[in-house]
């Protein structure tokens, strides 16, 4: 089955300063998803990954997937007390239909 | 956007009774639903796939005697946890695959048994 590891688990920045979340799998990646989640709250999607090298953008979050499909990141860039939750990287293998999750990084932001 | 729509949000149950949680989604038709746990400061911990007009595919480890799914429309899934027990409070979410556009998930459930 797919396993998903994320580093790292729990991340502690300054406001305005910026920061990087891996995350990497044991097999291929057919579809790499990035969500945040409030604890206790449902899950925001954030962005979709699905090509090697692929790299997306929105706001001040990029995530990218690297040439060989097993390894992704998501880079936030001048931090914000917004940005403060939990970044959860979900993979489908392909054909499983099914999406895993990897352990999460729970990030909190300083003011 | 797609939503998917969870019930109810809290809910509080007696040792030994049963709660059913109900996902829908509500402007998309979704053949495969997808029901995750969440214990506290840990991630989405799969349980089963629910797939509309079919049994469920539970992932090892789960009983499926006690979480009980069915998945009768193509926009609505339930989850019943029967017989509860205190063990088994936890935050409960669903998901929805909509073809094309991902996975679009509930806004969680928490059951609290006492």
């Amino acid at each position: 089955s797919q396993e998903l590891e994320q580093s790292p688990q729990s991340l502690i920045v300054q406001e305005g300063k910026n920061l990087t979340i891996n995350c990497t799998s044991s097999k291929t990646l057919y579809g790499l998803y990035w969500y945040k989640q409030k604890y206790g709250e449902g899950l925001i999607f954030l962005m979709m990954l699905q090509k090697g090298g692929e790299e997306k953008s929105h706001e001040k979050i990029t995530a990218k997937l690297d040439e060989k499909k097993q390894q992704s990141s998501l880079h936030i860039t001048a931090s914000q007390p917004s940005h403060a939750g939990i970044y959860l990287c979900g993979a489908d293998g392909q054909g499983a239909q099914k999406l895993v999750f990897g352990q999460g990084t729970r990030l909190t932001i300083n003011p | 956007g797609a939503v998917v729509s969870q019930h109810p949000s809290r809910v509080i149950c007696k040792s030994g009774t049963s709660v059913k949680i109900e996902c829908r989604s509500l402007d998309f038709q979704a053949t495969t639903m997808f029901w995750y746990r969440q214990f506290p400061k840990q991630s989405l911990m799969l349980m089963a796939t629910s797939n509309e007009g079919s049994k469920a595919t539970y992932e090892q480890g789960v009983e499926k005697d006690k979480f009980l799914i069915n998945h009768a429309s193509l926009t609505l899934s339930t989850l019943t946890v029967t017989s509860a027990h205190p063990e088994d409070s936890s935050f409960y979410i669903c998901s929805a695959e909509n073809l094309g556009s991902g996975y679009t998930f509930g806004s969680g459930t928490r059951l609290t048994v006492v």
